[in-house]
């Protein structure tokens, strides 16, 4: 399997700006994680699902974030409007909850830049 | 989930072990210990897990205190490779409505 895949890896986009993050988890995992890092706040949960529904979303900032998982295989995270407070590196997480280790896998983070 | 206090930093030979630990004074008994660490701009990647018993996988090993309220994790051979953020997380585990909490870990500095 190729893993969690991002994308896109970079994004620089200008204040106001419509921003949409992808994520493939790894097949037949049925939880997906998004979560944003930033240097002042570390690693922080904003939504996940399970089996494509969201279940948690205490940790998304704003209505400006919004976040969907249409099938098993793809979910995005949409910020309208962008603000430079947003920049962080963003990481989808995917784990299947019949592992015994119950291990959450990471992408490798899309790096986000809002100017 | 029980808190977790790790050292901010810590740092170590390359060749040696190095020892990072953790204290979950708060910890209850179903609730697991859990190690991820993250190389700079990755993401993070799981270590390893225990209960009660010590474990030991590829990657490293993990010593839990009898009273489980604190934890070692032991990387054998350090290399320069193994710098990175170490998080210790304490959790319960098999799915449900589990949140993790990442906390800020160990920064870890391997040396030549």
């Amino acid at each position: 399997d190729a893993g969690v895949i991002q994308s896109p890896r970079h994004e620089v986009t200008e204040m106001g700006q419509e921003v949409t993050l992808r994520c493939k988890p790894i097949s037949g995992h049925d939880y997906l994680f998004w979560y944003r890092q930033t240097m002042m706040r570390g690693l922080e949960l904003l939504i996940y699902f399970n089996n494509n529904v969201p279940i948690d979303d205490s940790g998304m900032p704003e209505d400006r974030f919004s976040a969907k998982m249409p099938n098993a295989s793809f979910s995005t995270l949409k910020i309208q409007p962008s603000e430079p407070r947003d920049s962080a590196v963003y990481f989808c997480a995917s784990r299947f909850s019949g592992e015994i280790s119950d291990t959450q896998y990471f992408g490798p983070g899309t790096r986000l830049t809002v100017l | 989930d029980a808190k977790t206090t790790q050292p901010p930093s810590m740092d170590c030979a390359e060749g040696r072990a190095a020892n990072l630990p953790c204290n979950h004074s708060t910890i209850s008994g179903n609730e697991y210990v859990y190690w991820y660490r993250q190389i700079h701009s990755q993401g993070p990647q799981y270590i390893i897990h225990g209960l009660k018993n010590n474990e030991t996988n590829e990657m490293a090993s993990l010593i839990i205190t009898e009273d489980r309220k604190s934890s070692t994790l032991i990387l054998p051979h350090a290399t320069l490779r193994d710098t990175a953020v170490y998080y210790c997380i304490v959790r319960f585990s098999s799915g449900g409505s589990y949140i993790p909490t990442f906390g800020r870990g160990t920064s870890l500095i391997v040396h030549p």
